[in-house]
C-alpha cells in the first residue's frame, strides 16, 4: 500500500537554528498537510497546501514557518529560526481528490529544540 | 470553534475484553467524524469514519455512530486483540471546506490489551 514519507524520523538542533523537515507523500495525492503534537497535547492543524499554495493556516503558524513542493515529489516545512517550543512530532499528511477526508500520515518527525 | 474531547485514558484490558471508548464535539458547522489509530512506530491510519447523523462507521470490528442528539461518536469493539493495542485517535472535519480537510483531534487514548 503506498505510504507518506517523513525525514529524518528524530531531528535535533539548537534554538535559533533552521530546520527543515521533509516528507514525499502519495504520488497522485493533491492536498498536503502539516499538523504536530508537542508531548501530552492534542494533534493540531498547522497548515493545507494544493495547487502549489497554501489553502489554509492555523495560528501556530506564523511567519517562522514556511511550506514548499520544491519539485514533483517531495513536501517540506521550514522552521526559519526554532524557540524551545516548537519541540514536538511534527507530521505530514496527504489526500486526494475524490476523498479529501481520507488524510494519510507519515510516522513523524520528532524535533527537538535543545 | 470545532473540539473534540474524548475520554481520559489510558485504557487496560484484557483479551476478549469489550472497548468502549467515548468522543464528544462540539462544532459550528456539520462535520465528519473519523477515528483514526497509530500502532507504535507508525502514522495515524484512518480507522473508520461517518458523514451524517446516524451512519455508523466500521472497520476490522470497531464501530462507531455519529449521534447528532449527544454530539458524541463512540468506538466500541465487542472483543479486544493484543494487537488492538494502539493510540485511538477522534477527529471532526469541517465539511463545509472546499481546500481540502482541516482535521480538529481530540487527546487520544492509549489502549493497552494484555494476553
Amino acid at each position: 500500500e503506498p505510504e507518506v514519507t517523513q525525514t529524518p524520523s528524530h531531528q535535533v538542533t539548537q534554538m535559533g537554528q533552521e530546520v527543515i523537515l521533509r516528507c514525499v507523500p502519495i504520488s497522485n495525492h493533491l492536498y498536503f498537510y502539516w499538523y504536530r503534537q508537542i508531548l501530552g497535547q492534542k494533534v493540531e492543524f498547522l497548515v493545507s497546501f494544493y495547487n502549489n499554495e497554501i489553502s489554509e493556516k492555523s495560528e501556530i503558524f506564523d511567519d517562522q514557518f514556511s511550506v514548499e513542493r520544491p519539485d514533483g515529489s517531495n513536501f517540506t516545512l521550514k522552521i526559519r529560526s526554532t524557540k524551545l517550543e516548537d519541540s514536538a512530532m511534527y507530521f505530514c499528511a496527504s489526500s486526494d481528490r475524490d476523498s479529501t477526508e481520507k488524510l494519510f500520515f507519515g510516522s513523524g518527525t520528532q524535533l527537538s529544540v535543545l | 470553534g470545532d473540539s473534540v474531547t474524548q475520554m481520559e485514558g489510558p485504557v487496560t484490558l484484557s483479551e476478549e475484553a469489550f472497548l468502549t471508548i467515548n468522543c464528544t464535539y462540539t462544532a459550528t458547522g456539520y462535520p465528519s467524524l473519523f477515528w483514526y489509530v497509530q500502532y507504535p512506530g507508525e502514522g495515524l491510519q484512518l480507522l473508520l469514519k461517518a458523514t451524517k447523523a446516524d451512519d455508523k462507521g466500521s472497520n476490522k470490528g470497531f464501530e462507531a455512530t455519529y449521534r447528532k442528539e449527544t454530539t458524541s461518536f463512540h468506538l466500541e469493539k465487542g472483543s479486544v486483540q493484543v494487537s488492538d493495542s494502539a493510540v485511538y485517535f477522534c477527529a471532526l472535519s469541517d465539511r463545509r471546506r472546499t481546500s481540502g480537510s482541516r482535521l480538529t483531534f481530540g487527546e487520544g487514548t492509549q489502549l493497552t490489551v494484555n494476553p
